[in-house]
């Protein structure tokens, strides 16, 4: 069967430092990414996806990166933290819009 | 921009009563319906996916689409205490294919 996993599960960083967060899916090939963030009491902002090893697309400028080094590797990223970073951050994947995507547990960041 | 609007609530029920939530979409060509459920500091679960227009039962969850009025509605029979949480509609982006989440409707249902 299919898992996600996503770590770390909770993040306290300073302003100005660098963020990397990781998500791995096992149990299937090429599945399509994604990186959403959710602010406190918001819904959920959709950041990054990528549909393949290398390929990545933004839906949101700001202060973040994602990558995509592995079929099944999804790096997100920041070279300065900045405090309205802070959030609840998910990472996600399915094989088609059809079937809807499932979620990883979650980082909580919070940038003090 | 495409959307999908769901009222924030809180919804509050009393245990044992139809709880529904309803959420309005903008992309007339979206063609996937999704339910998710979210407990306070957990990551959104999928509980319910919808194609079609009509009704779909799953245990105690009816997911309904109306296409032409671009609604979608979750109702929750004999609802429980441990159905307190927030419920996310979302929707297939037929021209990008990627889901667009509704804000949530938080629901509360009191023993």
């Amino acid at each position: 069967s299919q898992t996600i996993h996503q770590w770390p599960a909770t993040l306290v960083q300073p302003v100005g430092s660098p963020l990397s967060l990781e998500c791995t899916v096992e149990g299937t090939s090429n599945p399509n990414l994604y990186w959403y963030r959710q602010a406190a009491g918001r819904g959920l902002q959709l950041l990054f996806y990528s549909v393949g090893i290398g390929q990545i697309s933004s839906e949101v400028p700001q202060n973040l990166s994602a990558s995509r080094p592995q079929d099944r590797q999804f790096i997100l990223s920041s070279k300065k933290l900045l405090l309205s970073d802070s959030g609840f951050y998910l990472c996600a994947w399915s094989v088609s819009e059809v079937t809807g995507y499932t979620f990883g547990s979650g980082t909580r960041l919070t940038v003090v | 921009q495409k959307e999908v609007e769901q009222n924030s609530g809180p919804l509050s029920v009393p245990e044992g009563a139809i709880a529904s939530l309803n959420c309005t979409y903008s992309d007339r060509v979206s063609q996937s319906f999704f339910w998710y459920r979210q407990y306070s500091g957990k990551s959104p679960e999928l509980i319910m996916s919808i194609y079609s227009n009509g009704d779909k039962e799953d245990g105690r969850f009816t997911a309904q689409l109306n296409k032409a009025s671009q609604y979608v509605s979750l109702l929750i029979r004999d609802s429980q205490p441990s159905d307190s949480a927030t419920y996310l509609c979302a929707v297939n982006e037929a021209a990008g294919g990627k889901l667009i989440f509704g804000q949530g409707t938080e629901l509360s249902v009191k023993p």
